[in-house]
């Protein structure tokens, strides 16, 4: 089955504080893509990055960084420093290899208060 | 460069009736997708077109729901005898070249049916 699972409906945490947000994935395929995008209250889903089963290196973009584990088939996202302009919707995705389409976990919802 | 656009972006119907939605893609992006998100939920996976062909269409795209996406520029999809159980946001999303590349979303409809 190819399947992704956010447990994390819901997340609230105070401004500059640390948040990660946890995905793992289900896949039987050895070539497959991650990836995760942040859907704000405007609804219109925006790239965050994207991840090859090749690849598992950190990466780290600014506040941003993501950690990839296939021994535990995990693709977590960091926030540092959070920020009241990082509540949204967060949502993690999986192609496996020869499919034509992602598919979503159900979503982190990330509320960042000042 | 303008992005993916949808219309309408909301469409309110009552039982039964017809509705046409439509998407017009990144200019040369050869892959549109269609996916439907509901409260609560991750995109989920309805069809998608590779130029004017549609390649591949979910369980969930009863005979009902068609797509099409004449000379392989903007697409529309189309609900007959729509039912209670179809509202929900309808994306659009576009790539260039292959399905492991990021895809681009447009703003959705978001569909009410009464």
């Amino acid at each position: 089955a190819q399947k992704v699972t956010q447990a994390q409906t819901e997340i609230s945490v105070v401004e500059k504080e640390d948040v990660t947000l946890d995905c793992v994935y289900e896949t039987r395929d050895t070539t497959y893509y991650l990836f995760w995008y942040k859907q704000p209250p405007s609804g219109e889903l925006v790239f965050l990055i994207r991840r090859n089963s090749f690849d598992e290196q950190n990466e780290i973009s600014g506040r941003y960084s993501w950690n990839f584990q296939k021994s535990t088939s995990s693709f977590n996202f960091t926030i540092t420093a959070s920020q009241v302009v990082d509540s949204a919707v967060y949502f993690c995705a999986l192609t496996p290899g020869g499919y034509n389409k992602l598919i979503f976990g159900a979503g982190t919802r990330l509320a960042v208060h000042p | 460069d303008t992005g993916v656009s949808q219309n309408p972006r909301h469409k309110i119907t009552k039982r039964g009736q017809n509705v046409t939605f439509r998407c017009d893609p990144i200019s040369e992006h050869n892959r549109l997708y269609w996916y439907r998100q509901t409260l609560g939920q991750g995109p989920e996976f309805l069809t998608y077109f590779q130029n004017e062909a549609q390649l591949e269409k979910s369980r969930l795209l009863s005979d009902r729901f068609s797509a099409e996406r004449p000379k392989g520029s903007f697409s529309t999809l189309e609900i007959q005898r729509t039912e209670q159980g179809d509202s929900a946001m309808y994306l659009c999303a576009s790539t260039p070249g292959q399905s492991y590349n990021e895809q681009f979303f447009g703003p959705g409809t978001r569909l009410t049916v009464l």
